[in-house]
């Protein structure tokens, strides 16, 4: 079974710039969170997808957005980048319509900002 | 506040030595505990999890965790280090069903000296 599937894995980007990446769960896997990794501030949670619909949100600006597809594949959008923005993007993905902690990650989507 | 501390920013243990890496959480309701390993340029990989139940929880690798309510701590344990257990661990809280959202600690990176 494939495991989850991130592109780009590497990008770079100046600041006003906007990017989306994406991201393919693993087969069968109709749940999508994506969290943003950074040195100084850890692991946060961006917002979690299910069946098309945004379950969850987290304390990001408008500028982070994001879809998932009726394949569940989704995609994360952020507009008018700032140097912050810098970060490693991660998807993961699980089996149940309820959280279970159970994630499978992606490799991740290294955005640098210049 | 929900939040996972984890004391140990850096740990250095000596391959065949044994390894506990500590966490401790706040969390208003009953937690779902977990253990998460990162190797570097990787995503996230499950380690293990505590719903309910025995205290003790095993997982992979041969990596176990303690749940002890009282103290409000699941701390990772390993009787003898691999050199390829180096990597960066985070442990996480998270309820059911809130989508997917899981609350990390900064993590512990895991040096091992041959």
């Amino acid at each position: 079974k494939a495991g989850v599937t991130q592109t780009p894995r590497y990008l770079i980007k100046t600041r006003g710039q906007q990017v989306t990446l994406s991201c393919s769960p693993i087969s069968g896997h109709r749940s999508v969170s994506w969290y943003q990794q950074t040195p100084g501030q850890g692991l946060q949670f961006l917002f979690e997808y299910f069946s098309e619909t945004q379950r969850n949100k987290g304390n990001f600006p408008g500028r982070f957005s994001g879809r998932q597809f009726s394949n569940s594949r989704s995609e994360m959008n952020v507009s008018t980048l700032e140097l912050g923005d810098s970060a490693l993007y991660l998807c993961a993905s699980s089996a149940r319509g309820e959280s279970t902690g159970e994630l499978f990650f992606g490799e991740g989507s290294r955005l640098t900002v210049l | 506040a929900q939040s996972v501390t984890q004391p140990d920013i850096h740990i250095t243990v000596s391959e065949g030595a044994s390894l506990e890496l500590r966490c401790n959480y706040s969390y208003g309701a009953t937690p779902y505990l977990f253990w998460y390993v990162q190797s570097p340029g990787q995503g996230l990989q499950l380690l293990l999890k505590y719903f309910s139940g025995d205290t003790l929880v095993q997982g992979i690798k041969g990596f176990e965790a303690e749940f002890k309510r009282s103290q409000s701590s699941f701390n990772l344990r390993k009787p003898s280090v691999h050199w390829s257990d180096a990597a960066e661990y985070f442990c996480a809280v998270g309820p059911l069903g809130q989508g997917g959202k899981l609350i990390f600690g900064q993590g512990t990176e895991l040096s091992v000296k041959p």
